[in-house]
C-alpha cells in the first residue's frame, strides 16, 4: 500500500528566506512522487514530479525536491521564499501501475513580510 | 487551450437528494479521474474513467457513480447526500491511465455543500 506523511501541517518563514516542506512516503514499488501546490479557491497546480530519472528534481518556481530512498523522503525545499508562495502545498505518491494518487495531509506555507 | 473545467463551481444541496457535477478534461487528454477533497485535508481518490469504463475505484460507496462520455467528458453523481458529502470536488484529467510518466491536470473544482 502507498502512503504519504507530510511533517509539518504548517510552516511560516519570512520573506527571503528559505523554505523546507518535509514529506516521507511509504510505498510498495517503485514509486512516482509529486509536489502539489493549491493556492485559496484555486486548483492544484503541479509543482514537480520524480519518476525514477535524476533523483534531485527542479520544478517551477524555483522549487525543487531530492528524492532519498534511503530515507523515504521527498522533501520540498526554495532557496528564497517569496509572498506568492503562500499556499496549501500537497505531496502526492503513486505506485508504478497504479492510477490513482495518493495525497498527504497537507502543509500550510505562510510567508511573513 | 482551455484546462480542465468544471461545472457547477458551487452549489448547495439537502440531504438526501442527488447531485450531478460535470468534468472537461484539457485538449487532448483522454483519461478523467475525480477525487473529493474535504475541509483541511488532501484530496481522496474517487475513481478514474478510460475509454468509458470506471478502471480503478477508491474506497468510496456506491452513492458515488460516474459516467465517462465518447468525447471524454465526465459526470460525478453522487445520490443520498449526506452532511459528510460537503466538500471540494477534484476532476483531473491525462493522456493514459497511469500516473509515471504523464502529467495530471487538475480542475478548479465544483465546492458541494449539503445542509
Amino acid at each position: 500500500a502507498q502512503s504519504v506523511t507530510q511533517l509539518d501541517s504548517h510552516v511560516s518563514v519570512s520573506e527571503g528566506t528559505p523554505v523546507l516542506l518535509r514529506c516521507n512516503y511509504s510505498s510498495s514499488y517503485s514509486p512516482s512522487l509529486f509536489w502539489y501546490v493549491q493556492h485559496p479557491n484555486k486548483g492544484l497546480q503541479l509543482l514537480l514530479k520524480y519518476t525514477s530519472a535524476a533523483t534531485l528534481v527542479k520544478g517551477i518556481n524555483g522549487f525543487e525536491a531530492e528524492f532519498k530512498k534511503s530515507e523515504t523522503s521527498f522533501h520540498l525545499t526554495k532557496p528564497s521564499a517569496h509572498m506568492s508562495d503562500a499556499a496549501e502545498y500537497f505531496c502526492v505518491v503513486s505506485e508504478t501501475g497504479r492510477r490513482a494518487l495518493t495525497f498527504g495531509s497537507g502543509t500550510r506555507l505562510q510567508v511573513q513580510p | 487551450d482551455a484546462g480542465v473545467t468544471q461545472s457547477p463551481t458551487h452549489l448547495i444541496k439537502t440531504r438526501g437528494q442527488q447531485v450531478t457535477l460535470r468534468c472537461s478534461p484539457k485538449s487532448g487528454h483522454d483519461t478523467v479521474s475525480w477525487y473529493q477533497q474535504a475541509l483541511g485535508q488532501g484530496p481522496q481518490f474517487i475513481f478514474q474513467y478510460y475509454e468509458e469504463e470506471e478502471r480503478q475505484r477508491g474506497n468510496f460507496p456506491d452513492r458515488f457513480s460516474g459516467h465517462q462520455f465518447p468525447n471524454y467528458s465526465s459526470e460525478l453523481n453522487v445520490n443520498a447526500l449526506l452532511l459528510g458529502d460537503s466538500a471540494l470536488y477534484l476532476c483531473a484529467s491525462s493522456r493514459g491511465q497511469g500516473a509515471k510518466g504523464n502529467t495530471i491536470y487538475f480542475g478548479e473544482g465544483s465546492w458541494l455543500t449539503v445542509v
